[in-house]
């Protein structure tokens, strides 16, 4: 079975400053790694998402991830951080069953302050 | 487009009563997925529709909870009787493909129930 660990419930953070939201996942098998976001009183909207090739993934609004094998890990990393990023960040993963049964970690809360 | 539309968004029941969700998908969207999550915890999947069929209900406390997804397009999911450890925010999300590994899931606003 996969799981997967977000060490930060909470990560305090003040604008302008650079982030990492970390990710560690446990599988016997090949993996897809995702990360979620939700703002509040919104659903989960996905930020990216890493399938195969590039190790380096970015999303449309200054986030990236980068896939890391050897250490099973997924950190999510942004240079300058915005008051509008504050948000709760969820990691996920999912295996090649012919089905996506996605498993979350518990969230890291981002909290940008002036 | 539309997004994923839940409702009601927010359920105040005592323990032993039943309630219901309902969940209407992102249209043309066959795979359909509810979500159970507890304050503090990430969502965790209970029940997984491909169509009117279910692919994955391993996580379905059966015993009390009950999921239909009529003619492939609305769903509703249904607790009778709750329990205080019911309480928890009931996620409904949707995707386009055949529910393959790597889709991209759409999520709703979610249903917050309180059990007392």
């Amino acid at each position: 079975a996969q799981s997967v660990t977000q060490l930060d419930s909470q990560v305090p953070v003040f604008e302008e400053a650079p982030v990492e939201l970390r990710c560690n996942y446990s599988s016997s098998v090949s993996v897809y790694l995702f990360w979620y976001v939700q703002y509040p009183n919104q659903g989960l909207q996905l930020l990216l998402k890493y399938l195969s090739g590039s190790t380096l993934v970015e999303s449309i609004n200054g986030f990236e991830a980068e896939f890391n094998k050897s250490q099973t890990s997924f950190h999510l990393r942004k240079p300058s951080v915005h008051i509008s990023d504050t948000a709760e960040y969820f990691c996920a993963v999912s295996v090649d069953t012919g089905f996506q049964k996605l498993v979350f970690g518990t969230g890291t809360r981002l909290l940008v302050s002036p | 487009e539309a997004g994923v539309a839940q409702s009601p968004r927010y359920k105040i029941i005592e323990k032993r009563q039943s309630v219901a969700f309902w969940c209407n998908p992102i249209s043309g969207h066959a795979t359909l997925y509810w979500y159970q999550q507890i304050l503090g915890q990430g969502p965790k999947l209970l029940i997984q529709f491909q169509n009117n069929g279910v692919v994955d209900d391993s996580q379905l406390p059966k015993d009390r909870f009950s999921a239909e997804r009529l003619k492939g397009v609305d769903s509703t999911l249904k607790i009778q009787p709750a329990k205080l450890e019911d309480s928890a925010v009931y996620l409904c999300a949707s995707s386009g493909k055949a529910g393959g590994s790597t889709d991209t899931q759409y999520f709703g606003p979610g249903t917050r129930l309180t059990v007392l």
